[in-house]
C-alpha cells in the first residue's frame, strides 16, 4: 500500500489566493483527519470525517476553511482567502475501525 | 478542556544516554494513547500505543511505555539513544467515544549527540 497520499507537498501562494489541499486516504480506512502544525499552537486537529460524513469541525479556524470528502478516496481542505497566518504544514490521516491513525507526508503552505 | 502536557520542550543527550520523556493527560475517562516520532522534514510515524492490558508497551526501536492510570502518565523510556533518534517525539490521546480524534501535546524536540 502507499500509505496516506497528499498533494502538492509544497505550496507558496499569495494572501488571497485560493488555495486546495488534496490527500487520498489508504484504501479500506474510514475515518480521515485534517491536522495542521505550526511553532506556536503545535498539532491541531481541523476536522475529521467518518465515512465520508463530517463529524467534528469545531477545529477549523474561521469560515475561510472548507473540506470535504465526496467519496471514500478523496478528500480536500480549501483556504479562501488565504492569508500569512495560515502558513502551516497541513498533514491528513487516516485510519480503519478503531485503530492508529496513519499519517501523510503534509503539505507544507507558505502564504506571502 | 482535555489536554496533553509533555514535560519537555528540548532534551540534549549524548549517545548511549537514557531517556525517558514525560506525557500527562488531564482526562478522566477511558482512553487511548499514543507517541508519535517525527524525523527531521517526516510525517508522524507511530511509536506505540496502548488500548487495554499490560501498561507496560513495548514499540519499534526499543522504545517503551508505560500508562499509569493513577497518575495519568504515558511516559517513553529508551535504555540507550542512538543519534538516528533525533527527532520531535509527540504524546497523543484518543479519548472514549470521541471518534478516534487525537488530541497531542506540544512535543519534545529530542537531539542526541554522537
Amino acid at each position: 500500500d502507499a500509505g496516506v497520499i497528499q498533494s502538492p507537498r509544497h505550496e507558496v501562494t499569495e494572501m488571497g489566493q485560493e488555495v486546495t489541499l488534496r490527500c487520498k486516504p489508504i484504501s479500506g480506512h474510514n475515518s480521515l483527519f485534517w491536522y495542521r502544525q505550526t511553532m506556536m499552537r503545535g498539532l491541531e486537529l481541523l476536522i475529521y470525517f467518518n465515512n465520508n460524513v463530517p463529524i467534528d469541525d469545531s477545529g477549523m479556524p474561521e469560515d475561510r476553511f472548507s473540506a470535504k470528502m465526496p467519496n471514500a478516496s478523496f478528500s480536500t481542505l480549501k483556504i479562501q482567502p488565504s492569508e500569512p497566518r495560515d502558513s502551516a504544514v497541513y498533514f491528513c490521516a487516516s485510519r480503519p475501525q478503531g485503530l492508529e491513525q496513519f499519517f501523510g507526508p503534509g503539505t507544507r503552505l507558505t502564504v506571502l | 478542556a482535555q489536554s496533553v502536557s509533555q514535560h519537555n520542550h528540548h532534551v540534549i543527550l549524548s549517545e548511549a544516554a537514557s531517556l525517558e520523556l514525560g506525557c500527562n493527560y488531564s482526562y478522566g475517562g477511558t482512553v487511548n494513547l499514543f507517541w508519535y516520532v517525527q524525523y527531521p522534514g517526516q510525517h508522524l510515524q507511530l511509536l506505540l500505543k496502548y488500548f487495554s492490558g499490560d501498561p507496560l508497551v513495548k514499540g519499534i526501536k526499543g522504545f517503551e511505555a508505560e500508562f499509569i492510570k493513577s497518575k495519568f502518565s504515558f511516559n517513553l523510556r529508551k535504555p540507550s539513544v542512538q543519534w538516528s533518534d533525533t527527532a520531535e517525539y509527540f504524546c497523543a490521546v484518543t479519548l472514549y467515544n470521541q471518534g478516534g480524534k487525537l488530541i497531542f501535546g506540544q512535543g519534545t524536540e529530542l537531539s542526541v549527540k554522537p
